[in-house]
């Protein structure tokens, strides 16, 4: 069966930077690409970019544009989302969302179980 | 850059009850959308893709309709377990953009 594994919550000081990661199993992993969200306590969804994990392409929200990189791991199955320059308001529960491209799209048929990120002095 | 509003941002229901949420783009986006339901704590899961392709496991009370800018989810006889927060999400060019989420109280 599908699924999506990340990595433990992790607590950081302003300035720092973060690197969540997403096993993937039970599909090829190079058949599908992932998207990355994050959700502030109390707050909405908010997409931060999309990585292909066939070619490594990157599509980034400009909101993170400068700040974040999204990688890939082939030999693991494994995404990779890092953060830097942390702020206090980058506090959020961090998502990897799988999507699966074509003719038609299916955005975020499975996605991981959710990363807490804490910023905090 | 495309916005996606939805509405309401909240609303109260009964169980059987048919429940509607319109979500609403601020220019053309064919049928580039999706429906996503999430519990408190959980991470969300896809209900509809494409605007009204229910996703597989869904139970089929929920429906998506609507192309262009105006687009509608249905819970048809609303159950326990549907009380939850509903986002849409525009899907196009590998850009994701959420609407602003809609919580179903009881």
């Amino acid at each position: 069966q599908v699924q999506l594994v990340q990595s433990g919550a992790e607590v950081k000081m302003p300035g720092a930077s973060v690197k969540v990661s997403c096993k993937a199993s039970g599909y090829t992993f190079t058949d599908y690409a992932f998207s990355w969200v994050r959700q502030a306590p109390g707050q909405g969804l908010e997409w931060m970019g999309w990585i292909s994990a066939y070619n490594g392409h990157t599509k980034y929200a400009q909101k993170f544009q400068d700040r974040v990189t999204m990688t890939t791991d082939t030999s693991t199955s494994t995404a990779y989302m890092e953060l830097r320059g942390l702020r206090f308001d980058d506090t959020a529960v961090y998502y990897c969302a799988r999507v699966k491209g074509g003719i038609v799209v299916v955005p975020g048929d499975y996605w991981g179980q959710g990363t807490l990120v804490t910023v905090s002095s | 850059a495309i916005q996606m509003t939805q509405s309401p941002s909240s609303l109260s229901a009964s169980v059987g009850d048919r429940v509607t949420i319109t979500c609403r783009a601020s220019q053309g986006i064919r049928n580039d959308l999706g429906w996503y339901q999430q519990k408190p704590g959980k991470a969300p899961k896809l209900l509809i893709y494409a605007a009204s392709s229910l996703q597989s496991g869904v139970p089929s009370r929920f429906s998506g309709s609507g192309s262009g800018t105006d687009f509608t989810l249905t819970i048809r006889s609303l159950q326990p377990e549907d009380f939850a927060t509903y986002y849409c999400l525009h899907d196009y060019n590998y850009s994701w953009t959420f609407g602003q989420g809609t919580k179903v109280e009881i």
